[in-house]
């Protein structure tokens, strides 16, 4: 029984590029998180979706962000013309329950440098 | 105000005795309190949940919760070496979804 699995582990990317996360939730799981923690801070809210539908979003940047998860496949966080101040640790927490289970269990993080 | 502080520390505590780390909080309707504890490199990983007040025990770790104070605590008793590492608070708010929010953690150094 896989947890939540979270690729790539280390993803670097060039000013402008593109960084695709990809976060598979645990088996029987329909509801994502992501978080975004940089370097020496706290875990920041990103977004929160359901197959098919972002339910809360409130966490994201209005620009170069966007998020889904689609009804096969794994949970997709895009971040476009990606810029220094993107460089973090992403983790995503999955759930099969909508008010979120009694804590999260967060995959292994992607880890975004900008250089 | 943060809706969850924590002293950054580092709290540095000689092995064996008991490390205390503590997290306030800002919104009265929060519900749900979270311990998890972060390796440096790792994904946070959940230790303990306490929703009412008083004290929950675990092993070693005990959560303390203060809803009158919005005060939430850990104890590590008997700390080891291993337990070194950034413990981050968490609240959720009651009713239906509700996003968890983090504090921004403490740091634990236990001498060995």
């Amino acid at each position: 029984n896989a947890g939540v699995m979270q690729n790539p582990r280390h993803l670097v990317r060039r000013r402008g590029q593109e960084a695709r996360l990809r976060c598979s939730p645990m088996k029987g799981h329909s509801h994502v998180y992501w978080y975004r923690q940089l370097p020496e801070e706290g875990l920041k809210f990103m977004v929160y979706l359901q197959k098919e539908n972002i339910i809360d979003e409130s966490g994201m940047p209005k620009e170069r962000f966007s998020a889904e998860f689609p009804k096969e496949g794994p949970s997709i966080l895009r971040i476009q013309q990606v810029v220094r101040g993107d460089s973090a640790a992403y983790f995503c927490a999955s759930s099969p329950y909508r008010e979120g289970p009694d804590g999260y269990t967060f995959g292994s993080g992607t880890r975004l440098t900008v250089v | 105000q943060k809706e969850v502080e924590q002293n950054s520390g580092p709290l540095s505590v000689p092995e064996g005795a008991i490390a205390s780390l503590n997290c306030t909080y800002s919104d009265r309707g929060s519900q749900s309190f979270f311990w998890y504890r972060q390796y440096s490199g790792k994904s946070p990983e959940l230790i303990m949940f306490i929703y009412s007040n008083g004290d929950k025990e675990d092993g070693r770790f005990t959560a303390q919760l203060n809803k009158a104070s919005q005060y939430v605590s850990l104890l590590i008793r008997d700390s080891q070496p291993s337990d070194s590492a950034t413990y981050l608070c968490a609240v959720r708010r009651s009713g239906g979804y509700q996003k968890v929010t983090f504090g921004t953690g403490t740091k634990l150094q236990v001498i060995p």
